[in-house]
């Protein structure tokens, strides 16, 4: 199976700062045919379900705002917030979805000062 | 509007079963893959079945195979989980998910809480 560990597990700003979260799996999630990684991102939000924010690793799901950015290729991807607002308080995790079992990564939970 | 609507679960004894219903509706079902995702009361998220369009092929993390059958009927648009020899372990929010074929889960249901307890 492939092991997501993310990093931190929790974390504390003030709106407007930037936020990086970072997951890093335990084998490869870059496709050699076609070159994408399957990796994604979620939120979720406190009472709420997830809902995905990033797949294969960069390309944002259609209404997300664009100060979340996904990137990173192979083992090693990084969810960066830009200007943070208070309505992103919430839980993120990562995901890969290159082979089964898919496996989440243990979550981040960013708290706004 | 897509729509996936949970229903089923409850409380329940360890070693029995139940099953789980998520009712999709605002597009075509029979399109989709589609999965159960679940997440223990405070932990963290745990895929648990994914089921091809046509239903031939199924999914299960090791955690749950044996045990556990995902099913679906494409004409009523409907998702299933049967779930067997439940164990204290099992207890969680359990998501009924859509997914697209370039990524994992797209659209998640609200969630239905299943208990294990005696």
């Amino acid at each position: 199976d492939i092991v997501m560990t993310q990093s931190p597990s929790s974390l504390a700003v003030s709106a407007g700062e930037t936020v990086t979260i970072n997951c890093k799996s335990s084998q490869s999630l870059l496709s050699s045919g076609n070159q994408k990684n399957y990796l994604a991102w979620y939120q979720q939000k406190p009472g709420q379900s997830p809902k995905l924010l990033i797949y294969l690793a960069s390309t944002r799901e259609s209404g997300v705002p664009d100060r979340f950015i996904g990137s990173g290729s192979g083992t090693d991807f990084t969810l960066t917030i830009s200007s943070v607002q208070a309505e992103d308080l919430a839980d993120y995790y990562c995901q890969q979805h290159y082979s089964y079992p898919f496996t989440f990564g243990s979550g981040t939970k960013l708290e706004i000062k | 509007e897509v729509q996936l609507v949970e229903s089923g679960g409850g409380l329940v004894q360890p070693g029995r079963s139940l099953k789980l219903s998520c009712a999709a509706s605002g597009f075509t079902f029979s399109n989709y893959y589609m999965a159960w995702v679940r997440q223990a009361p405070k932990k963290g998220l745990e895929w648990v079945a994914t089921i091809s369009t046509s239903g031939s092929r199924t999914y299960y993390p090791d955690s749950v195979k044996g045990r556990f059958t995902i099913s679906r009927d494409n004409a009523k648009s409907s998702l299933y989980l049967q779930m067997n020899s439940l164990k204290s372990e099992d207890t969680a929010t359990y998501y009924c998910a859509r997914r697209r074929s370039s990524s994992p889960f797209d659209y998640w249901g609200q969630g239905v809480m299943v208990t294990v307890s005696s």
